[in-house]
């Protein structure tokens, strides 16, 4: 069974920094984009970061762009987001997420960890 | 960035009737038209991908139409389980990927 779990979420005052992590088994972990979506409270998704199969190639919203770091390590087969400068606005559930086969839908998807800039 | 716009925000249909989502988006993308439904405290969950295929165990109940701007969600025959919101997704522009703001959908 594919499954995503993150972890890493908690409290922290703004400006400060926190590193999320997303271990990742049931699939070839590096053949999938991997993503993060965030949703802060009452609202809707936003996707945050994206990170090829192979590592090479980053993407970011506009609105972490700067901050955030997006990153993956094979061997433990595990994408990290790297959250610096952290502002209220940061405060959210991140979910990480995998591409499915055919590309850009996201079919798995972890439960979420919670972050509160405060 | 390609703007997603569902509608209505809130829809309110009677369980064994049939439901339609909208969403719009501001420039083509062809069909690479994601749904997701997501119930309080879970994670979102694939329903819909390629504008029109369902995703492994979703229900022929659910079903998706559309191309270029303009695509639709329906759920045929809504059961209590469906009761929760729908969020579309574009993702031609790889991978930055856009997400409508969602449809409440609510029992009537």
């Amino acid at each position: 069974e594919m499954q995503l779990l993150e972890s890493g979420g908690g409290l922290v005052q703004p400006g400060g920094s926190l590193r999320l992590s997303c271990a990742a088994s049931g699939f070839t972990f590096s053949s999938y984009t991997l993503t993060w979506v965030r949703q802060a409270p009452g609202k809707g998704l936003e996707w945050v970061s994206g990170i090829s199969g192979s590592g090479d190639r980053r993407f970011y919203a506009d609105s972490v762009k700067g901050r955030f770091t997006i990153s993956r390590d094979s061997s433990k087969n595990t994408v990290y987001l790297q959250m610096n400068i952290l502002r209220g606005e940061d405060t959210a559930v991140y979910h990480c997420a995998k591409d499915g086969a055919l590309g850009g839908y996201m079919d798995v998807w972890g439960q979420g960890t919670t972050v509160t800039v405060s | 960035e390609i703007v997603m716009t569902q509608s209505p925000a809130t829809l309110s249909v009677s369980p064994g009737d049939r439901a339609t989502l909208s969403c719009r988006a501001s420039q083509s993308v062809s069909s690479k038209l994601a749904w997701y439904q997501q119930k309080p405290g879970q994670a979102p969950r694939l329903l819909i991908y390629g504008a029109s295929t369902r995703a492994t165990g979703v229900p022929a109940r659910f079903s998706g139409s559309g191309s270029g701007t303009d695509f639709t969600l329906t759920i045929s025959s809504l059961r209590s389980e469906d009761f929760a919101v729908y969020y579309c997704q574009q993702y031609d522009n790889w991978p930055m990927y856009t997400f409508g703001q969602g449809t409440k959908l609510e029992i009537k």
